[in-house]
């Protein structure tokens, strides 16, 4: 277990209104991510951090925001959800603890939030 | 547009035989894959990995094989056993974006007693 823990793990809401996701990590890992997970679409990349206030874009970064105050919180807000945000998310870390090294780094995943937007 | 494709599904086979799954990708940029499985209601968990140099990788009764030649990898499981069912993904990296995976759909493996 890479103490990775995600929450809620399950969240039903209605369209327009905020939410958060909450990834917590003990492992003081540099490198988190937020991954959703769709049939058709695989795991697709949408926020990732390399850093406490670094982040960055990924593939399907639109209707996201994400912030990390602290290097073992890392947060996921959908500013106004919409029905295209119903999914299951996926919180992961990265091995390695410095860029040097965290090339071939796998990835560790915490156990999800599954999220369905009404 | 699927740059890691599984093109099975599913695959079933029986306790004790081998399980081969396995992946396809079109980006030669490609430097390193990965295959993680994935139990339901649990994040998908690292199982190994392959560097571009290679074309073989193992770790006990996972290898890893690599045709760059062909743009497939696939990945070996012997002897198969039940708990081994679970979802396989298939993921891929290349060097000039480093921090984005590129994942296939995966191949859910059913291993009957």
């Amino acid at each position: 277990d890479a103490g990775i823990t995600q929450s809620p793990r399950h969240k039903v809401t209605e369209t327009g209104t905020p939410v958060t996701l909450r990834c917590h990590q003990t492992e003081n890992h540099r490198y988190m991510y937020w991954y959703r997970q769709d049939p058709g679409h695989g795991l697709r990349l949408i926020h990732y951090s390399y850093g406490v206030k670094d982040t960055d874009k990924g593939e399907v970064s639109d209707g996201y925001s994400v912030s990390r105050s602290k290097t073992e919180d890392f947060l996921l807000t959908l500013e106004s959800a919409t029905s295209s945000q119903t999914s299951v998310y996926f919180c992961a870390i990265s091995a390695a603890r410095h860029s040097s090294s965290s090339y071939n780094s796998p990835l560790h995943f915490g156990n999800g939030t599954r999220l369905t937007v009404t | 547009d699927q740059q890691v494709k599984q093109n099975s599904p599913s695959l079933s086979v029986q306790e004790g035989r081998i399980s081969i799954l396995n992946c396809d990708y079109t980006n030669s940029m490609f430097d390193y894959f990965l295959w993680y499985k994935k139990y339901p209601a649990e994040g998908p968990t690292f199982l190994i990995s392959i560097s571009s140099i290679k074309d073989k990788n193992e770790d006990g009764r996972f290898t890893v094989f690599l045709n760059k030649s062909a743009k497939h990898l696939s990945l070996h499981i012997v002897p198969s056993q039940p708990g081994d069912s679970a979802v396989y993904f298939c993921a891929a990296k290349n060097a000039g974006n480093n921090r984005k995976l590129i994942w296939g759909l995966g191949t859910s493996l059913a291993v009957n007693p």
